[in-house]
């Protein structure tokens, strides 16, 4: 059964720093990893999906690495802004999907 | 262009009674999801989609059941609800047609509690 985890459950920086979010997955047979934002008492929205084949995708200040092999995904943010506190989920899709427990971020002023 | 939406967006309650979650899609995707969402568990798969007229449990489905009646619409209903099912919902949909490497996207969610 796959189960994925999240460390830090919890993150609180200053706005500017650099940070890395990670995700974890115990079964490398996946077809993609997909990070999600979710805004408090809101839906989730999707930032960036890597496919298996892939090593990682950017979108703006996000990029997303994935290592297949090792069971490991990041979400590194740069330049944080505190517009960027919310949850963030991965979620890896193999026979369906299966989400991670979130990191909370609090980007300070 | 309204993608995934859910009603309702709020619902109480009593235990015991019964009521039907919606969720309607316009784009065009194959497979739709019911999740539940509760503090610090992550989102749970309750049922799934994969085409219009096929239905399959997920990890949590008892107490649950789901509708698909055509490709745009995936409900959810509880027949006797239960505290236990004090929960935020959410509905979502993925293409899976050709290559498996599609985003899924989400409705708002409906925030259900049970008394």
């Amino acid at each position: 059964k796959q189960e994925v985890t999240q460390i830090p459950a919890a993150l609180s920086v200053p706005e500017g720093e650099n940070l890395v979010l990670n995700c974890s997955f115990t079964d490398s047979a996946i077809y993609n990893l997909q990070w999600f934002r979710q805004d408090p008492g809101k839906g989730l929205t999707s930032l960036l999906l890597i496919q298996s084949s892939q090593r990682e995708q950017t979108s703006g200040r996000l990029n997303a690495s994935l290592d297949k092999s090792s069971g490991r995904s990041t979400l590194y943010i740069a330049a944080s802004q505190p517009g960027d506190s919310a949850t963030y989920l991965c979620a890896v899709y193999g026979q369906n999907f299966v989400f991670g427990p979130g990191t909370r971020l609090s980007v300070l002023p | 262009n309204a993608g995934v939406t859910q009603t309702p967006k709020f619902q109480v309650l009593k235990t015991g009674q019964s009521m039907t979650l919606q969720c309607a899609q316009d784009m065009n995707h194959n497979s739709m999801y019911w999740y539940r969402q509760d503090p610090g568990m992550g989102l749970r798969l309750i049922y799934y989609s994969a085409s219009e007229g096929t239905t399959d449990k997920g990890e949590v489905p008892n107490g649950y059941n789901v509708s698909r009646l055509n490709k745009r619409e995936f409900s959810l209903r509880l027949e006797s609800a239960a505290p236990s099912q004090t929960s935020v919902y959410f509905c979502a949909t993925h293409e899976t047609s050709g290559f498996s490497n599609q985003p899924q996207h989400f409705g708002d969610g409906t925030r259900l509690s049970i008394l």
